[in-house]
């Protein structure tokens, strides 16, 4: 079945020290999109891919940055993370940007300890 | 003032009862989104909608474009239908964009 994959499904990093997070999709999608989810809130849109391009939200930090080698796989790299960067961190593609369906993966909740 | 309100916030129904969530919104819009979460779980895409009614299984998801509303409908609910339901939508513009609404936290009891 074509889907959106995301790696590690939980994963642990300590104040400060540098973590990626991985998606990958079947799908073969042009966009992929990185978002964060705190506890309780909606899903805050970080980034997003089209193709190659890439479109940072104004607000997203600097501390986030992203990279996408190829169609299939995008990364999330956070390079020093905060207590406040714990959250569930959200993948999601769509074959064009504007209004289409947006499939997303199973996240990967991350633990700043 | 959100963009895109849901009510209830919380909802708590028995086994069978028919369930509406509803959404409005106020600016103009391409696409309404439906979108369900399990506690702990991913985002899983229910219903998109321009205009009109959409089914699927029990679930009904209707949009009125003139009153800026929208509802989802689960008939005959069952206790796995229990999860966060979230209406988002792609404003006009800057649309590749979602605007989350603030969900609706369903709890089906056997």
């Amino acid at each position: 079945d074509a889907m959106v994959i995301q790696n590690p499904r939980y994963q642990v990093t300590q104040f400060g020290k540098p973590v990626t997070l991985s998606c990958s999709q079947t799908l073969n999608h042009n966009v992929m999109y990185w978002y964060q989810q705190k506890s309780s809130q909606a899903p805050k849109l970080l980034f997003h891919y089209y193709d190659k391009d890439f479109n940072n939200e104004a607000d997203t930090p600097d501390n986030f940055q992203s990279r996408r080698p190829n169609t299939s796989f995008c990364f999330l790299d956070i390079r020093s993370p905060g207590l406040g960067d714990a959250a569930m961190y959200l993948c999601a593609t769509s074959s064009q940007t504007g209004a289409y369906e947006q499939y997303f993966g199973p996240g990967t909740r991350l633990t700043v300890t | 003032k959100n963009e895109v309100e849901q009510s209830p916030q919380n909802l708590t129904a028995q086994e069978g009862e028919f369930i509406t969530i509803n959404c409005s919104y106020s600016v103009g819009i391409s696409a309404l989104h439906w979108l369900q979460q399990h506690p702990g779980g991913g985002i899983v895409s229910l219903f998109m909608l321009s205009s009109g009614k959409k089914k699927h299984g029990r679930l009904i998801a209707t949009i009125n474009i003139q009153e800026k509303h929208s509802s989802l409908h689960i008939t005959a609910s069952h206790p796995r239908d229990s999860a966060v339901y979230i209406c988002a939508v792609n404003l006009n513009f800057g649309n590749e964009k979602l605007t989350f609404g603030t969900g609706t936290r369903l709890t089906i009891i056997p």
